[in-house]
């Protein structure tokens, strides 16, 4: 079955640091892998998607995220932090069974220290 | 650009009650799903739909809860007699048909309360 885990359920950076939000799957195929972004109060929103194309997915926002199959991870980075950035963010991995539901990890919250 | 819409956004009832959450999928769009996030934990799947049936649906999904496509455009999630266990964020979701159609574009949710 597939899985994923997210080191740190909190990670607080100051404003124009690195951010690094780390997931790890787990997957019995290759992956497609997701990060979404959801803002206090709102829905989710996808950020990047890796779908077996290039390893180094680029998405909205300034934030990117690499996948590497040898460490089974799926990290997602920018390299600036900005005040906006301060939301909750899932890494998920869709299922290979029939619709192919999306399954989370637990979250972790960004915060951004001025 | 197309958006998943639902409503209401805000639900209280008393336990026991019925409800119907509403969502409006993309238009085009062939597969849809319900996903509930307790607060503070991580969104589950619940159930999802496809050429007018559940597809797959989780443990949590129980007899309780039906989902139906009355009219073409709308797709609800009934609960029929709510728990104080209910009480989360029901978020819709949707995706079009075939390779590159993989993203699932999520609504804004619905928050449920039961007293």
């Amino acid at each position: 079955a597939q899985s994923v885990t997210q080191l740190g359920s909190h990670v607080s950076v100051s404003e124009g640091a690195l951010v690094l939000l780390r997931c790890n799957y787990s997957s019995s195929v290759p992956p497609y892998l997701f990060w979404y972004v959801q803002y206090p109060n709102q829905g989710l929103q996808l950020l990047l998607k890796y779908t077996s194309a290039a390893t180094l997915v680029k998405g909205i926002n300034g934030f990117e995220a690499e996948f590497k199959k040898s460490e089974t991870s799926f990290h997602l980075t920018k390299p600036s932090a900005h005040m906006s950035d301060a939301a909750e963010y899932f890494c998920a991995v869709r299922g290979i069974q029939g619709a192919q539901k999306l399954v989370f990890g637990q979250g972790t919250r960004l915060t951004i220290n001025p | 650009e197309p958006e998943v819409t639902q409503t209401p956004s805000h639900q209280v009832t008393q336990m026991g009650q019925e409800v119907i959450l509403r969502c409006v999928p993309i238009s085009n769009h062939l597969y849809f799903y319900w996903y509930r996030q307790i607060l503070g934990q991580k969104v589950e799947f619940l159930v999802s739909f496809y050429n007018n049936e559940i597809s797959e649906k989780s443990e949590i999904f129980d007899d309780q809860f039906s989902v139906e496509r009355p009219d073409g455009s709308n797709f609800t999630l009934k609960i029929r007699s709510t728990k104080l266990e209910d009480s989360a964020m029901y978020f819709c979701a949707s995706r079009g048909q075939g390779r590159v159609q993989e993203t699932q574009y999520f609504g804004p949710g619905t928050r449920l309360l039961v007293l």
